[in-house]
């Protein structure tokens, strides 16, 4: 089993939708989660970073942990077809940690 | 936010050649510097941890004579895949943090390497 898990997609949507992206973890030590959008053939950029459990907003993004369940999702509002890219999610166990664990991404295309 | 460069961004070599990449961090200065690589369709799997003035720390599995991390600078690395073949085609990716550990990483664009 993975220690993260992610539906890879892809996942088309409509422009304005309301989009939800999942993964799932393995790992009860990680503390730390982040959500990366990376565009084709490009590096990853953070979106989100959060720790613990709860929620997180930043304009249309709504980064949401649930570590009982091991479950975190990155809500986007009001999507847009900029908005179309592959997402990550990542996560460690302490700050001081270097090794990140990525999901496999989710690819996301927003339709106009 | 903080700004890393790679390049190049896209390399074609042919088979056992070498091929060197660089990794700049162009606003700050990166006490630490990470090797990803990313085959399609799936994740960024760690390759090694370089430290500005050391040796790098490779992940398991990854042959440190093979992808050899020079990270000479606090605002530059280098990683030079030797004797390149067609299975090391990938898209290398590396990414930064600060000489402030607030746990944030800061990527580069990737670098595209296809051996022939």
């Amino acid at each position: 089993q993975k220690e993260v898990e992610q539906d890879p997609g892809p996942l088309s949507v409509p422009e304005g939708a309301i989009v939800s992206l999942n993964c799932t973890y393995s790992n009860s030590a990680f503390q730390y989660f982040m959500w990366y959008r990376q565009y084709s053939r490009k590096g990853p950029e953070l979106l989100m970073y959060t720790y613990s459990s709860g929620n997180k907003e930043d304009g249309r993004f709504t980064a949401q942990v649930d570590k009982s369940s091991k479950y975190i999702s990155l809500f986007i509002r009001d999507s847009q077809p900029s908005d179309s890219a592959t997402y990550l999610c990542a996560m460690k166990g302490t700050v001081a940690t270097n090794k990140l664990i990525f999901g496999t991404g989710t690819l996301l295309a927003v339709q106009p | 936010g903080a700004v890393v460069s790679q390049h190049p961004s896209w390399v074609i070599c042919k088979s056992g050649t070498s091929v060197k990449i660089e990794c700049r961090s162009l606003d700050f200065q990166a006490t630490t510097m990470f090797w990803y690589r990313q085959f399609p369709k799936q994740s960024l799997m760690l390759m090694a941890t370089s430290n500005e003035g050391s040796k790098a720390t490779y992940e398991q599995g990854v042959e440190k004579d093979k992808f050899l991390i020079n990270h000479a600078s606090l605002t530059l690395s280098t990683l030079t895949v030797t004797s390149a073949h067609p299975e090391d085609s990938s898209f290398y990716i590396c990414s930064a943090r600060g000489q402030v550990n607030t746990g944030e990483l800061f990527f580069g664009e990737g670098s595209r390497l296809t051996v022939l």
